[in-house]
């Protein structure tokens, strides 16, 4: 079965660093395009970083030089390092498989909180 | 970046009704358009990509079309697992952006 599962949300202070993990099972995460999409409480969905099957990666412009987008592949796992983060960061983060096909396949999100 | 707007941000319909939804991108995304459907709490669920194909499972009420700057989701006739928000975006360039969002209610 094609599943991503996200981990490693939580509370952080204003400042802080997290790390999230996308775990992906049915597909190889080095052979496809892969994104984190995150979503603000009540709010529309706003995509933050892409990395390439080729190893390219991008970002949102509210996230340049704060996250990382990486990967491994000896564990089909794909990583977002989130450093300096703000209040606004405050988001479900999801993670989705997708290129040239749109998104189409999303694990279940994983909850983001900065507050101090 | 490539603003992407939606309209209308709520639509209120009825079981059966056919509806339309608007998504005008600031400047040309060619056919790399794609629409999402997402239930509260839940993940967005892919729908349409490349602004008219059906992903496969889906539905065959729900249609896309449009190029350039100007597309449109069709639903021919809502049912009630259809009641949920929509989302445009664009993936012709970086970064990707979304639309706002529609919601559709039971009128």
């Amino acid at each position: 079965e094609v599943q991503l599962v996200e981990s490693g949300g939580g509370l952080v202070q204003p400042g802080g660093s997290l790390t999230l993990t996308c775990g992906a099972s049915g597909f190889t995460v080095n052979s496809n395009y892969m994104n984190w999409v995150r979503q603000a409480p009540g709010k529309g969905l706003e995509w933050v970083s892409i990395l390439h099957g080729g190893g390219d990666k991008f970002y949102a412009d509210s996230v340049k030089g704060r996250f990382t987008i990486s990967r491994d592949n000896s564990k089909n796992t794909m990583y977002l390092q989130m450093n300096s983060l703000r209040v606004e960061d405050t988001a479900v983060y999801y993670c989705a498989r997708g290129g040239l096909d749109g998104m189409d396949v999303w694990g279940q999100g994983t909850t983001v909180t900065v507050s101090s | 970046d490539i603003q992407m707007t939606q309209s209308p941000s709520t639509l209120s319909a009825s079981v059966g009704d056919g509806v339309t939804i608007t998504c005008r991108a600031s400047q040309t995304v060619s056919g790399w358009l794609a629409w999402y459907q997402q239930k509260p709490g839940k993940a967005p669920k892919l729908l349409i990509y490349r602004a008219s194909s059906l992903k496969s499972g889906v539905p065959s009420r729900f249609s896309g079309s449009g190029s350039g700057t100007e597309f449109t989701l069709t639903i021919s006739s809502l049912q009630p697992d259809d009641f949920a928000t929509y989302y445009c975006q664009q993936y012709n360039s970086y970064p990707f952006t979304f639309g706002g969002g529609t919601k559709v209610d039971i009128k």
